[in-house]
């Protein structure tokens, strides 16, 4: 079974610049969650999703949005892109969203210049 | 809120010795609680957790981890260290504040394995 996937791997953007991060979550997993990652620091919760309703949001501004498609898919979008938004953006799926263990994809590398 | 502290952001060990990585945690409710390893230009991959019955656990590569309520610790063992285990490990805890499950990390550790 294929695990996390997340696209692109490594992508480099222009300040205010807008950006779209993919993940493709473990088949029959219906819960996504998005993380940041900056350089030196632990990964900082960003978004969840279960069965394509926002379940919880951390503290990002609002240029950070993100969905859920039907097959269970996500997107991430950040928009007006601030250098403060260079860092390792990570997908986690679990069967539901609830307190057992999230898998992780290998993370999409953001660099903005 | 629920929090997590990793003593000692780096660690360094030769091969063979003893690897301990330390975490404590603060949680207002009984906690759920993990170690990841991420190695350079990786994601995250569980090494163990620990939810509810036996304190200790048993995870992949030969790491285990203790659940100790009294000291709120949850620190990271291998008895013997391998190149291979050269990587940053952080720990997690489940924190279900505003209905819904997210992980807090920590600012992680990372090991260094010598010959």
């Amino acid at each position: 079974d294929a695990g996390v996937t997340q696209s692109p791997t490594h992508l480099i953007k222009t300040r205010g610049q807008h950006v779209t991060l993919r993940c493709s979550p473990i088949s029959g997993h219906k819960s996504v969650s998005w993380y940041q990652q900056v350089l030196g620091q632990g990964p900082q919760f960003i978004f969840q999703y279960y069965e394509k309703e926002e379940r919880g949001r951390g503290n990002f501004p609002d240029r950070f949005s993100a969905r859920q498609f039907p097959n269970y898919s996500s997107e991430l979008n950040v928009n007006a892109l601030l250098l403060g938004d260079s860092a390792l953006y990570l997908c986690a799926s679990s069967i539901t969203g609830g307190r057992t263990e999230a898998f992780f994809g290998q993370g999409t590398r953001l660099t903005v210049v | 809120a629920q929090s997590v502290t990793q003593l000692g952001s780096h660690v360094s060990v030769s091969e063979g010795a003893l690897v301990l990585l330390r975490c404590n945690y603060s949680s207002s409710v009984p906690p759920y609680l993990f170690w990841y390893v991420q190695y350079p230009n990786q994601g995250l991959q569980l090494l163990l957790k620990y939810t509810t019955g036996a304190t200790l656990v048993k995870g992949i590569n030969g790491f285990e981890a203790e659940f100790k309520k009294s000291e709120t610790s949850f620190h990271l063992t291998k008895p013997s260290a391998h190149m291979s285990d050269a990587a940053e490990y952080f720990c997690a805890v489940s924190d279900r504040a505003g209905g819904y499950n997210k992980l807090i990390f920590g600012a992680g550790t990372r090991l260094a394995v010598h010959p």
